[in-house]
């Protein structure tokens, strides 16, 4: 158990609506960052947060967007959903920034968005 | 630009083989993390290793080690006396060291199958 929880763990949709995914990182974790995994793009960075702000942006479209709450949960909403949005998104999060950021990322065990 | 790059997209062995998986990275930066992820059939993502650029040595974790090569900018991983619980994708993953953008630069992942 890494330690990180993602909920929920499946989701079907139809597509022109929208989800939010929601991530709780490992106690003491400031920094969390979202990843999807598709089969044609394989693992992609799509955002990171840390303390409630911003760091750094990767492949994430417009139609989506994140943030993290004052508790450090943080959740991902995607709207507008097309078909290819299907992908197993992940959750991820570490100690923080600058001279801390030295551990690896724990990752969530995911959760699988199917647009149909 | 970072990026990674795993040439075998699969690869299947026999039970108790030993098998290689290789990794090939590119980046700018002088100091930098690389990673090894193991990603099972249920899907989570299983941190393997992580190594710091200015370390070279080789570690070796069981039945599983790592060979670092900054000069060839490689970081391969071996299984020896592979089994079937070793069936899954396998990432290599690269993180600056430096600045606040410190997310995961996967590469494409390696299947690896084990039969019995």
């Amino acid at each position: 158990d890494s330690g990180v929880t993602q909920t929920p763990k499946h989701l079907i949709t139809a597509t022109g609506q929208r989800v939010t995914l929601r991530c709780s990182p490992r106690s003491g974790d400031l920094s969390v960052y979202w990843y999807q995994q598709s089969l044609d793009q394989g693992l992609q960075f799509l955002i990171q947060y840390y303390n409630g702000e911003e760091r750094a942006k990767g492949n994430i479209l417009e139609r989506f967007s994140a943030q993290q709450f004052p508790d450090l949960h943080s959740e991902l909403n995607l709207s507008s959903l097309e078909l290819g949005d299907s992908a197993l998104y992940f959750c991820a999060s570490s100690v923080g920034i600058g001279g801390k950021e030295n551990t690896e990322a724990f990752f969530g065990q995911g959760t699988r968005l199917t647009v149909v | 630009a970072q990026k990674v790059t795993q040439a075998q997209t699969e690869i299947s062995v026999v039970e108790k083989e030993d098998v290689t998986l290789d990794c090939v990275y590119e980046t700018r930066d002088t100091t930098y993390y690389l990673f090894w992820y193991k990603q099972p059939p249920s899907g989570e993502l299983v941190f393997l290793i992580r190594r710091n650029s200015f370390d070279e040595q080789n570690e070796i974790s069981g039945r599983y080690s790592w060979n670092f090569q900054k000069s060839t900018s490689s970081f391969n991983f071996t299984i020896t006396a592979s089994q079937v619980v070793d069936s899954a994708v396998y990432f290599c993953a690269l993180r600056r060291s430096s600045g606040s953008a410190r997310q995961l630069t996967f590469g494409s992942g390696t299947q690896l199958t084990v039969l019995p």
